[in-house]
Formats: C-alpha cells, sequence, structure tokens
C-alpha cells in the first residue's frame, strides 16, 4: 500500500525556519517524481514545489522562490521541504504528493499534510 | 502562466440531481486536465485524470469531458457521500508549473 507521511510542521515566528519531511513506502520512491503542494487555512490548493526522481531537476512556485529548498534522500524514501525567512502567508497545511509515473501531469497519491503556522 | 477559472465556487443541489462543475483555462492545455475531490481534514483525492478518465476505484457517477480550454465535471447522481470541494488542475511544462481551480464546495440541499 502506498504511503507518504508528513511530519516537521508547527508553530514558528515570522523570519523562523522548519524543515518538512515526507516518508514514502509502498512504493519504489527513487522511481517517482515528488512535490509539495500546500493550503492556506480556508483557501484553495496551491503548488509550492516540483523535484525530480534523481533530485536533479527542480521547480519552484514564485511565492516561495529563494526561501524554500526542496531535496530527497532516495535511500531514506524521504522528500523534505526546508523553509526559511517564513512569513505569515506561508501558514497552511503541507501536503506532499507524488506524481503518476505513467502521465506525469498528476498527483496519483497524498499525504494527510502537516500544518505550519507563522505567527508571533 | 496559465490561469484556471473554475465555477461555481459552490452550489447546493439535492440528492441525486445531475450536478456540473466547469473549468476553463487561459490557453490550450490539451487535455491535461485532472480533478480532484477534497473532504474537510483530509487530503485530495485523484478522481479523473487527462480529461476524462477515471481513477481506479472511483465510482461510475463521476465523469469528465473536454479539451483545449473548456472542461466539465460531472456527478451524474449526487450522494450524501459526495459532499466535498472539487478542484481541478492543469499541469503545464514550459515552463513546469501546476495549477489548480479555484474549488467548488458541493453541498446538500
Amino acid at each position: 500500500e502506498v504511503q507518504l507521511v508528513e511530519s516537521g510542521g508547527g508553530l514558528v515566528q515570522p523570519g523562523g525556519s522548519l524543515r518538512l519531511s515526507c516518508a514514502a513506502s509502498g512504493f519504489t520512491f527513487s522511481s517517482y517524481e515528488m512535490n509539495w503542494v500546500r493550503q492556506a487555512p480556508g483557501k484553495g490548493l496551491e503548488w509550492v514545489s516540483y523535484i525530480s526522481s534523481s533530485g536533479s531537476t527542480i521547480y519552484y512556485a514564485d511565492s516561495v522562490k529563494g526561501r524554500f529548498t526542496i531535496s530527497r534522500d532516495n535511500a531514506k524514501n524521504s522528500l523534505y521541504l526546508q523553509m526559511n525567512s517564513l512569513r505569515a502567508e506561508d501558514t497552511a497545511v503541507y501536503y506532499c504528493a507524488r506524481v503518476n509515473a505513467y502521465s506525469g501531469s498528476y498527483f496519483d497519491y497524498w499525504g494527510q499534510g502537516t500544518l505550519v503556522t507563522v505567527s508571533s | 502562466d496559465i490561469q484556471m477559472t473554475q465555477s461555481p465556487s459552490s452550489l447546493s443541489a439535492s440528492v441525486g440531481d445531475r450536478v456540473t462543475i466547469t473549468c476553463q483555462a487561459s490557453q490550450d492545455i490539451s487535455n491535461y486536465l485532472n480533478w480532484y475531490q477534497q473532504k474537510p481534514g483530509k487530503a485530495p483525492k485523484l478522481l479523473i485524470y487527462d480529461a476524462s478518465n477515471l481513477e481506479t476505484g472511483v465510482p461510475s457517477r463521476f465523469s469528465g469531458s473536454g479539451s483545449g480550454t473548456d472542461f466539465t465535471f460531472t456527478i451524474s447522481s449526487l450522494q450524501p457521500e459526495d459532499i466535498a470541494t472539487y478542484y481541478c488542475q492543469q499541469y503545464d511544462n514550459l515552463p513546469p508549473r501546476v495549477t489548480f481551480g479555484g474549488g467548488t464546495k458541493v453541498e446538500i440541499k
């Protein structure tokens, strides 16, 4: 069974940092592209970042570029999101999501999400 | 960047009703359009991929159609368990970007 489990969320002050993790199981993690998607309280879904299966290709939404860093450790079946210079508008539930291997254009599995709250 | 306009933002319908949601892209996206269901406090769940393909295990009352810029998502007979927010999503590979529609909250009348 495919499972994605996020962790690392919490309360952080503006300007602070946080590192999210996503533990993958039930599939060959190293073969799949992965993404982070977030959802502010009561709002819609917003794509945050993409990483290729090898980690060699990375993209970010303009809203987080220069502040967030996506990475992965295929030996540990884990995806990460390092978030620096956090702002109040980064407050959201952060989901990791797997890209379907055949199509490459949709997310076939999602984690349960981890809440990040940026507040003083 | 491609913009996705989803409508309506909310709707109320009776059990058994046919429900239709539309999603319009700001430019041609071929059939790279997907639909997700999100229930309160839960992660989104893929229902329809590549505009019209039903994900495995999803009830057949859900369907999708369209290509180019105009897409439609339909629930043929609304059930109580379908109460959720539905999102369209497109993928653009030049440069790689993912965009979601604003969502449609479906409620029972």
